[in-house]
């Protein structure tokens, strides 16, 4: 069972929203740390998407974005494209034994 | 531009010990600190270690203390992993990672550069 948790699976159509959550507890985000998000392509190592809650690196498009509010995290995607089908993982630091980088048990986005 | 190249799948024997390495170019290994991360078949993302440059030294997530290895030889600026008592649920892909510009950012726990991973499988 991963420190941070994610839904298995989430879905939608082309050009709709969705959103990813990934609940943590005091001993991460609870804590004041900061939410990271990742993309796993299939067959590919993963990709930053999000750093520090809501910040985009270079290249990653505007639909992706990202919040952080108390002990939970969400990214959201809108505009849905079908390349956007792909795990998605959160990750924070985090203090307790299985620390400090935890991740989520990654959500799998299908594109409808 | 950081890229990390990683060597080529490995096949091994339960109790024996695998050595992964991870070539940096474009920038030297002293310049950046080191994670591992490995992937299942079929699961998630899993952190091993990685070094911690407030501390300067290597952090081992507790599963892995004293089977996994991380050294670095900065002369030829590749970072290995080393794990030893191997066992059919050390079956994985195995990643080098780096916070190389989150670092600037004071980031040092999330990673911004990958390898392309290295399959390491464990079978009798």
């Amino acid at each position: 069972q991963s420190v941070l948790t994610q839904p298995p699976s989430v879905s939608g159509a082309p050009g709709q929203r969705v959103t990813i959550s990934c609940t943590g507890s005091s001993s991460n985000m609870g804590a004041g740390d900061d939410v990271h998000w990742y993309q796993q392509l299939p067959g590919t190592a993963p990709r930053l998407l999000i750093y520090a809650n809501s910040n985009r690196p270079s290249g990653v498009p505007d639909r992706f974005s990202g919040s952080k509010s108390g002990t939970s995290a969400s990214l959201a995607i809108t505009g849905l494209q079908a390349e956007d089908e792909a795990d998605y993982y959160c990750q924070s630091y985090d203090s307790s034994l299985s620390g400090p980088v935890a991740f989520g048990g990654g959500t799998k986005l299908t594109v409808l | 531009q950081v890229q990390l190249v990683q060597s080529g799948a490995e096949v091994k024997k339960p109790g024996a010990s695998v050595k992964v390495s991870c070539k940096v170019s474009g920038y030297t290994l002293t310049e950046l600190s080191m994670h591992w991360v490995r992937q299942a078949p079929g699961k998630g993302l899993e952190w091993m270690g990685g070094f911690d440059p407030e501390d300067g030294e290597t952090i081992y997530a507790q599963k892995f203390q004293g089977r996994a290895t991380m050294t670095e030889d900065t002369s030829t600026d590749t970072a290995y992993m080393e794990l030893s008592s191997l066992r059919s649920e050390d079956t994985a892909v195995y990643y080098c990672a780096t916070p190389h510009q989150l670092e600037l950012l004071g980031i040092n726990y999330a990673m911004d550069v990958w390898g392309q991973g290295t399959t390491v499988t464990v079978s009798s």
